[in-house]
């Protein structure tokens, strides 16, 4: 059975703090995003990785970075968490042949104050 | 990328099929069809794909017309989980310059 796993299911953090979602598959897909949707703006997708060490900046990648290390592993990085980054956080893999396929992870709900 | 069009909201009965028509007049040659459904708290999931005719799984079918420009997800006989927004996605591959956009989806609400 197909698994994206989210390191917490919910986060509260301070302003200005460094803050890391870590998000784990067991698919062996090459491709992993990160998303973050907010209630009338939908899911907007942040960064896409289609292969180990390698980033594509999504619609909203200002103040963000992500770090792609393992195959299987995505991260997520707000290097000076803000208000506005309150969210949901959403992780999804694909294989490279089926990008629209995605896997989605369970979500994590920041909450930075 | 092509962008999408879909009733905001939906209200339907137990028992009864429900489609969904999701418009993208700007689809491009090599583009895909892509729904997929969430429930609330959860992320998103892969429902079914196509390029064009008719596609059928276990969940759903997809109809899409010669032109596709337009597509309807139908869902037979829903039931009370079948509550959920439903995203209809167009697109060929999240590369730079196309990406993956899902709108603001169309709500379904199942009553008994």
């Amino acid at each position: 059975d197909v698994k994206v796993t989210q390191s917490s299911r919910y986060l509260v953090k301070r302003t200005g703090e460094k803050v890391f979602l870590e998000c784990v598959q067991d698919m062996d897909h090459e491709n992993m995003f990160w998303y973050r949707q907010d209630p009338g703006l939908g899911l907007r997708l942040i960064y896409f990785s289609y292969d180990v060490k390698m980033k594509e900046k999504g619609d909203i990648p200002e103040g963000y970075s992500v770090s792609r290390e393992k195959k299987e592993r995505f991260s997520l990085i707000l290097e000076s968490a803000s208000t506005n980054q309150t969210s949901m956080y959403l992780c999804a893999s694909s294989l490279r042949a089926s990008p629209y396929e995605q896997y989605f992870g369970p979500g994590t709900r920041l909450t930075v104050t | 990328l092509a962008k999408t069009t879909q009733p905001i909201s939906m209200d339907s009965y137990e028992g009864q099929e429900v489609n969904i028509t999701c418009s993208h007049n700007n689809i491009a040659t090599n583009d895909y069809i892509t729904w997929y459904q969430q429930f609330p708290s959860q992320g998103p999931r892969f429902i079914i794909q196509g390029y064009k005719t008719k596609v059928t799984n276990e969940v759903a079918s997809l109809f899409i017309p010669a032109d596709r420009k337009s597509s309807t997800l139908s869902l037979p006989r829903v039931s009370l989980s079948d509550t959920a927004v439903y995203y209809c996605l167009v697109g060929d591959s999240p590369n730079a310059g196309n990406m993956l956009t899902f709108g603001g989806g169309t709500r379904l609400m199942v009553k008994p």
